[in-house]
């Protein structure tokens, strides 16, 4: 089956800095890749949706300039939590999908568990 | 957005015993799909219904969809220790985004 990988699995970091945590579809090519957030004991919310080589769309609440998203090619996606602070602490996933349009093929990363001392 | 809810929010069984959670929706859907997570883990994927399908069984697992009450269930049958998790249903709301449910937290005693 297709897989995806997240790359760290975990990351501490101080406040301030900023953080960048990569998606790659291993075996597929991704046109589509998603970024959810995960606070404990509750469900995933969508961050935000890229397509490659074109900008991400952010989900309402979701501040651009503070979660930089590029999706450079057909495997890759990396997010990137700038000037991170406690409240960013959270467990980020993210999902593949090689059709456009479609929820049916979407495959999920392990996932990546940020905490900001 | 979230789109679903779950119930129940937790639900403890014995070993063998069966577990059932729901899931209710507000808008029309193409398909709805159940996920696993294992604590502190990524989803699973464990079945997808579309809209026109009633019911769906995996193994074990045995979904069923009812559109007019925007409602699915999971039924695990016969659970064993190793399908302590949290299950999640997700629909797809705007065509190509999925919206996850709140989640069942299901603890299967040995």
């Amino acid at each position: 089956g297709a897989v995806v990988s997240q790359h760290p699995s975990w990351v501490i970091c101080k406040s301030g800095t900023s953080v960048k945590i990569e998606c790659r579809s291993l075996d597929f090519q991704a046109t589509t890749m998603f970024w959810y957030r995960q606070f404990p004991k509750q469900s995933l919310m969508l961050m935000a949706t890229s397509n490659e080589g074109s900008k991400a769309t952010y989900e309402q609440g979701v501040e651009k300039d503070k979660f930089l998203i590029n999706h450079a090619s057909l495997t890759l996606s990396t997010l990137t939590v700038t000037s991170a602070h406690p409240e960013d602490s959270s467990f980020y996933i993210c999902s593949a999908s090689s059709q456009e349009g479609s929820t049916d093929t979407q495959y999920f990363g392990p996932g990546t568990r940020l905490t900001v001392l | 957005s979230q789109q679903g809810e779950e119930d129940p929010q937790a639900l403890s069984i014995q070993e063998g015993e069966n577990a059932t959670m729901n899931c209710s929706y507000k808008t029309s859907i193409n398909n709805l799909q159940w996920y696993r997570q294992n604590s502190g883990r990524g989803l699973v994927h464990l079945i997808l219904i579309r809209s026109n399908e009633r019911e769906k069984h995996s193994g074990r697992l045995r979904v069923t969809l009812d559109t007019s009450k925007k409602s699915s269930s999971l039924l695990i049958t016969a659970s064993r220790a190793a399908d302590t998790a949290s299950y999640f249903c997700a629909t797809d709301e705007n065509d190509y985004k999925l919206s996850f449910g709140a989640g069942t937290t299901v603890t299967v005693r040995a």
